[in-house]
């Protein structure tokens, strides 16, 4: 079982629509990192949380250190938001990321 | 912006060859790591280095070695290419965030295929 868990994997929404996609970990962590990986494969890192929540632009990340569970939020999603959303764990004291296996966004015009 | 390259983008080779990828970065990290991603997997760390002359192997095994000879620097060499080496292998660097835990920024990956 992976330590990191995403759900769901794929999930395609109109354009417009709320999206929501969870992350779920199993160990205690520093910090927990949300990515997005287009499909050429380059990764931009979107937030990086240890606590409560983020927002920028459209996209809006939240924490629950005591759940150990983390949801990334896009609001009237676009096309261009089609990408696959990766989250990341740092643990305690290990600077090294742990990865989950990616949610697939594709967002229909 | 973060300024870390890769270079090739990708790569066809036949078996038994030597390649390298090349990863740098302009922005004076310390810390540098690859990864590798196989399609629809999640990614794995293969080596890491906290500076020059410094390097780590990471939580997956590989047959992968690298150098840290310059700060921004930070190649990756296989030997003797195989097929079960087919993969996407992402470069990254860090900078020192608020507390322990760095923000790690990713270049754009090599796709390798070997055949």
């Amino acid at each position: 079982k992976n330590e990191v868990e995403q759900s769901p994997q794929n999930l395609t929404a109109q354009e417009g629509e709320f999206i929501t996609i969870n992350c779920s970990y199993s160990v205690g962590i520093s910090a927990l990192h949300w990515l997005q990986q287009h499909p050429g494969g380059g990764i931009v890192s979107l937030f990086m949380l240890s606590s409560g929540k983020k927002k920028h632009g459209r996209l809006i990340a939240t924490i629950n250190i005591q759940e150990k569970h983390s949801s990334l939020h896009i609001t009237a999603s676009h096309p261009r938001d089609s990408a696959v959303y990766i989250c990341a764990v740092a643990n305690f004291g290990n600077e090294k990321l742990t990865f989950g296996t990616g949610t697939r966004l594709t967002i229909i015009p | 912006e973060a300024d870390i390259y890769q270079t090739p983008r990708y790569l066809v080779i036949g078996t038994g060859k030597k390649i390298t990828l090349e990863c740098s970065q302009t922005m004076g990290h310390d810390k540098m790591y690859w990864y590798q991603q196989d399609p629809g997997m999640e990614l794995h760390l293969i080596h890491y280095s906290y500076g020059v002359n410094s390097t780590e192997k990471g939580d997956l095994s590989s047959e992968s070695t690298v150098s840290r000879i310059r700060t921004e620097h930070f190649p990756l060499t296989l030997e003797s290419a195989r097929p079960s080496h087919t993969s996407q292998y992402l470069c990254a660097s860090s900078v020192p965030g608020l507390g322990k835990t760095d923000t790690q920024y990713f270049g754009p990956g090599t796709r390798l295929t070997v055949l």
